[in-house]
């Protein structure tokens, strides 16, 4: 089965740029159309960043669509994300996703699989 | 943008116990694209409920999802120790894609 890894440094400095990568592994990059980036600041809820379509479409949240840039690799069979202007307010666990799909209908079906989590802490 | 809201913020209850979770939408959720994830500390969300009330793979009958349009609710019949957990919702209808604040199962 699929298998997502985010990887990346775990501190940047403010007014910096973020940068991390979800490696695919288990299957195809291309098997799923929508790979995203979720995010969760320590103790608060989910924040969906925005998402890539395998052929290199996207989709940004209009709140952080002026910093946000996610690309694909399919040759490495991974997506990124770049994140910049960094402040404290972006330290969070940052998550990469799959779309889900309904076996029967083919339709989207949510998020999954997930990978761990990494936290990127924002300080000087 | 697609608000969604959760309620209650938190529910104590006790193993064995039914657990019902509100989510409202701020308007109609497109074809019911409406998920549920439950998120225990440090670990990853996990996808229980999609189409507003379809399983994913592996997730226990106990779970289960109803409603449609812009309410939307999550049971689970009878609490298991290892449900104690953060509940969110998320639609996937639209974009950006939207969370709820989440609901923490804890116990009483």
């Amino acid at each position: 089965q699929v298998q997502l890894q985010e990887s990346g440094p775990g501190l940047v400095k403010p007014s910096g740029t973020l940068s991390l990568t979800c490696a695919v592994s288990g299957g195809s990059i291309s098997s799923s159309n929508w790979w995203s980036w979720v995010r969760q600041p320590p103790g608060k809820g989910l924040e969906w960043i925005g998402e890539i379509y395998h052929s290199g479409s996207t989709n940004y949240n209009p709140s952080l669509k002026s910093r946000v840039t996610i690309s694909v690799d399919k040759s490495k069979n991974q997506f990124s994300l770049k994140l910049s202007s960094v402040t404290a307010a972006d330290t969070a666990v940052y998550y990469c996703a799959g779309t889900y799909y309904d076996i029967l209908t083919g339709y989207e079906a949510g998020f999954d699989p997930w990978g761990q989590g990494t936290l990127v802490t924002v300080s000087s | 943008e697609i608000v969604l809201t959760q309620s209650p913020g938190t529910l104590s209850l006790s193993p064995g116990e039914r657990a019902t979770l509100s989510c409202r939408a701020s308007q109609s959720v497109s074809s019911s694209y409406l998920a549920w994830y439950q998120q225990k500390p440090g670990q990853a969300p996990r996808l229980l409920i999609y189409g507003a009330s379809s399983r994913a793979t592996g997730i226990p009958d106990r779970f289960s999802g109803s409603g449609s349009g812009t309410d939307f609710t999550l049971t689970i019949s009878r609490l298991e120790p290892e449900d104690f957990a953060v509940y969110y919702c998320q639609q996937y209808g639209s974009s950006p894609r939207t969370f709820g604040p989440g609901t923490k199962v804890d116990i009483k």
